[in-house]
């Protein structure tokens, strides 16, 4: 079956530092992967998704970055936090294949920029 | 990209119905869903449209698709303290490469 594993699930980092955070999918190939920012008393943003490895596109401009080394591997980076960056990061993946309808969610990581 | 939209809250009594109701604006979008994410926690699907449907029951949870109108709702019927929650409406683009959520609904259930 597939598992989406997405880590660590809470993070406390000062204004200014780096960021990394890491999502891996199991048990399926070439999905493709995203990653959405809740905001407090907001909704889903989309923030990144890629359909291969390499192949990022990015819904909005900020302060963050995506990559893909590999085929089930999703990092979301940053070189110098904000403190707007605060909120509960998402990663997801859906298959490509027909039918395949579904998206499914690692348990987030909620970032607190201090 | 594609603008969804939902009201931010809903309060419900136990036993009532919940109707959480959502607008989408790209008429080419095939799936339409509702998930739900109960607090700290990610995104568990409920159920989904195909956009050729009008309706689809499972159990407690009717969703209604007015194509024309672009507009989606999620009712929940008999409605229990374990449904409160955040929930999501999402449409994927026709490509199916992009999911695009609303902004979430936070139903409370009162005893």
């Amino acid at each position: 079956s597939q598992t989406i594993h997405q880590w660590p699930a809470t993070l406390v980092q000062p204004v200014g530092s780096p960021l990394s955070l890491e999502c891996t999918v199991e048990g399926t190939s070439n999905p493709n992967l995203y990653w959405y920012r809740q905001a407090a008393g907001r909704g889903l943003q989309l923030l990144f998704y890629s359909v291969g490895i390499g192949q990022i596109s990015s819904e909005v401009p900020q302060n963050l970055s995506a990559s893909r080394p590999q085929d089930r591997q999703f990092i979301l980076s940053s070189k110098k936090l904000l403190l707007s960056d605060s909120g509960f990061y998402l990663c997801a993946w859906t298959g490509t294949g027909t039918g395949e309808t579904e998206a499914f969610f690692g348990q987030g990581t909620r970032l607190t920029v201090v | 990209g594609e603008d969804v939209e939902q009201s931010l809250f809903l309060s419900v009594r136990e036993g009532d119905s919940s109707v959480i109701n959502c607008t989408y604006t790209d008429s080419s979008s095939t799936y339409l869903y509702w998930y739900k994410q109960e607090p700290g926690a990610g995104l568990q699907l409920l159920t989904y449209i195909f956009s050729n449907m009008d309706m689809k029951q499972d159990q407690r949870l009717t969703v209604l698709l007015n194509k024309k109108d672009k507009h989606l709702s999620l009712r929940i019927a008999d409605t229990q303290t374990g449904d409160s929650a955040i929930y999501f409406c999402a449409v994927a683009s026709n490509t199916g490469n992009q999911f695009y959520f609303g902004t979430g609904t936070s139903l409370t259930v009162i005893p």
